[in-house]
C-alpha cells in the first residue's frame, strides 16, 4: 500500500505556481521522498527527491516539514506540458531497498 | 544519460497468442528490471522485480507462467504474454535500475498492449 496522501486533483493558471501537496505521516527516519510525474500515455518521470532539507533542480523545488510528515513539490512557473499525474512516494534508499509503490497521485491540469 | 526503450510501443494481437515486450537500459547497465501494469485511469502496479541473470520476483497475485520475465543482460529485460486475453489488454511499463548504491529507477516510455 502507497504510504502517502495526495489530493486527486488541482488546477492551475499557465505562469503560475503549482504547489504539489503531499502527507506521509508514517514516514521512517531512513525513507526519502520522491516525486514521479506521469504524462499520459507515457512512463513516469523523476522530478527530485528530498530527505529532509528542501531542495531545487531545474524543474522543481521540494519543500520538506521539520517533522517530515508532509511535504510540499513546487512547480514555479507552470506551463500547459506540466499537466500531467504527479506521484508523491516515499522509500529507503541504497541497495537493496528499490521497490516503488506509487499511489493515486495528484493530476495537475494547467490551464491557459 | 540513463534512458529506457521499450519495444515496441503498441502491439495488438488476438486472444490466445504469445506478445513479447522488450525494455532496454540504452546506455548504462541495469543490474535491476521493474515490470509494471497500469489500466485506464488507474495508477501503476508493480508486476515483478527481475535480476540479471536469475530468476524474477512476482508481486502477489501476478502469474508467473502467464508473464515469462526474461533477463539475460544487464540491457535487456523481455516479458512474454502467454495466452493473452482481452482482460490482459493494459500499459505496461519496466523501469531500469543504475548499478550504484542510489539505485533510482528509470522508466521506459511504456507498451500499449491491445488483446482482441
Amino acid at each position: 500500500d502507497a504510504k502517502t496522501t495526495q489530493p486527486p486533483s488541482m488546477d492551475c493558471a499557465e505562469g503560475r505556481a503549482a504547489n504539489l501537496p503531499c502527507n506521509h505521516s508514517t514516514i521512517s527516519g531512513n525513507e526519502y521522498v520522491y516525486w514521479y510525474r506521469q504524462i499520459h500515455s507515457q512512463g513516469p518521470q523523476y522530478i527530485i527527491h528530498g530527505l529532509k532539507n528542501n531542495e531545487t533542480n531545474e524543474m522543481a523545488s521540494l519543500i520538506i516539514t521539520e517533522d517530515r510528515k508532509s511535504s510540499t513539490l513546487i512547480l514555479p512557473h507552470a506551463t500547459l506540458r506540466d499537466t500531467a499525474v504527479y506521484y508523491c512516494i516515499v522509500r529507503p534508499r541504497g541497495t537493496g531497498f528499490q521497490k516503488l509503490v506509487f499511489g493515486t497521485g495528484t493530476r495537475l491540469l494547467v490551464s491557459p | 544519460g540513463a534512458v529506457v526503450s521499450q519495444h515496441p510501443s503498441r502491439v495488438i494481437c488476438k486472444s490466445g497468442t504469445s506478445v513479447k515486450i522488450e525494455c532496454r537500459s540504452l546506455d548504462f547497465q541495469a543490474t535491476t528490471m521493474f515490470w509494471y501494469r497500469q489500466f485506464p485511469k488507474q495508477s501503476l502496479m508493480l508486476m515483478a522485480t527481475s535480476n540479471e541473470g536469475s530468476k524474477a520476483t512476482y508481486e502477489q497475485g501476478v502469474e508467473k507462467d502467464k508473464f515469462l520475465i526474461n533477463h539475460a543482460s544487464l540491457t535487456l529485460s523481455t516479458l512474454t504474454v502467454t495466452s493473452a486475453h482481452p482482460e490482459d489488454s493494459s500499459f505496461y511499463i519496466c523501469s531500469a535500475s543504475l548499478t550504484s548504491s542510489d539505485n533510482e529507477q528509470f522508466f521506459g516510455p511504456g507498451t500499449r498492449l491491445t488483446v482482441l
